[in-house]
């Protein structure tokens, strides 16, 4: 397996400009997760899918951020406009099993977002 | 609610040395444990986790962690540091049900640098 997959894995955009970061999971997972990491806050849950229907979006900072997962292979996280301050790496992970915390989460390798 | 504390935020070894990396949590009752490693321009990886049995747990790459209940620790070592232990360790603690599900809460990471 390839493991998360994760595009682009570097962005440079402009104040204001929409931008789209995609995730493919491990085929199989049911569970996907979308972080941020600063050096500032550490890594951060943004949101947390459960066979693709969000179920905890409580750490999605704003409006400008949505997020979807259409299918069991595809998620993607969306900022509108976006801003200086949305710039960090971006990660996406996914596990098998909803209620099984101890179950590993496994991480994509990223994609880093500076927002000019 | 659930949190982990990393105390140390950059740790410098020398090849050979053996290494220790704190982190202490808080939980209201026995927690799920990780600790996750980030090398540069990667994603996580776990090393090792805990949720019950043992409280001694071995991981990959000859890291083990011991969980002591007294102390709200759970403590990283390595008898023999090589220079690709280089990286960022996370330790992370699960199980407070929120929104519905077991969720995992990472602390602030530590950067190990290893000198020849």
């Amino acid at each position: 397996d390839a493991g998360v997959i994760q595009s682009p894995r570097h962005e440079v955009t402009e104040m204001g400009q929409e931008v789209t970061l995609r995730c493919k999971p491990i085929s199989g997972h049911n569970s996907l997760f979308w972080y941020r990491q600063t050096m500032m806050r550490g890594l951060e849950l943004l949101i947390y899918f459960n066979n693709n229907v969000p179920i905890d979006d409580s750490g999605m900072p704003e409006d400008r951020f949505s997020a979807k997962m259409p299918n069991a292979s595809f998620s993607t996280l969306k900022i509108q406009p976006s801003e200086p301050r949305d710039s960090a790496v971006y990660f996406c992970a996914s596990r098998t099993d909803r209620d099984r915390v101890d179950n590993e989460q496994f991480f994509g390798p990223g994609t880093r977002l500076t927002v000019l | 609610a659930q949190s982990v504390t990393q105390p140390d935020i950059h740790i410098t070894v020398s090849e050979g040395a053996s290494l220790e990396l704190r982190c202490n949590y808080s939980y209201g009752a026995t927690p799920y444990l990780f600790w996750y490693v980030q090398s540069p321009g990667q994603g996580l990886q776990l090393l090792l986790k805990y949720f019950s049995g043992d409280t001694l747990v071995q991981g990959i790459k000859g890291f083990e962690a011991e969980f002591k209940r007294s102390q709200s620790s759970f403590n990283l070592r390595k008898p023999s540091v090589h220079w690709s232990d280089a990286a960022e360790y996370f330790c992370a603690v699960g199980g407070t049900r929120s929104g519905g599900y077991q969720k995992v809460t990472f602390g602030t990471g530590t950067k190990l640098q290893v000198i020849p």
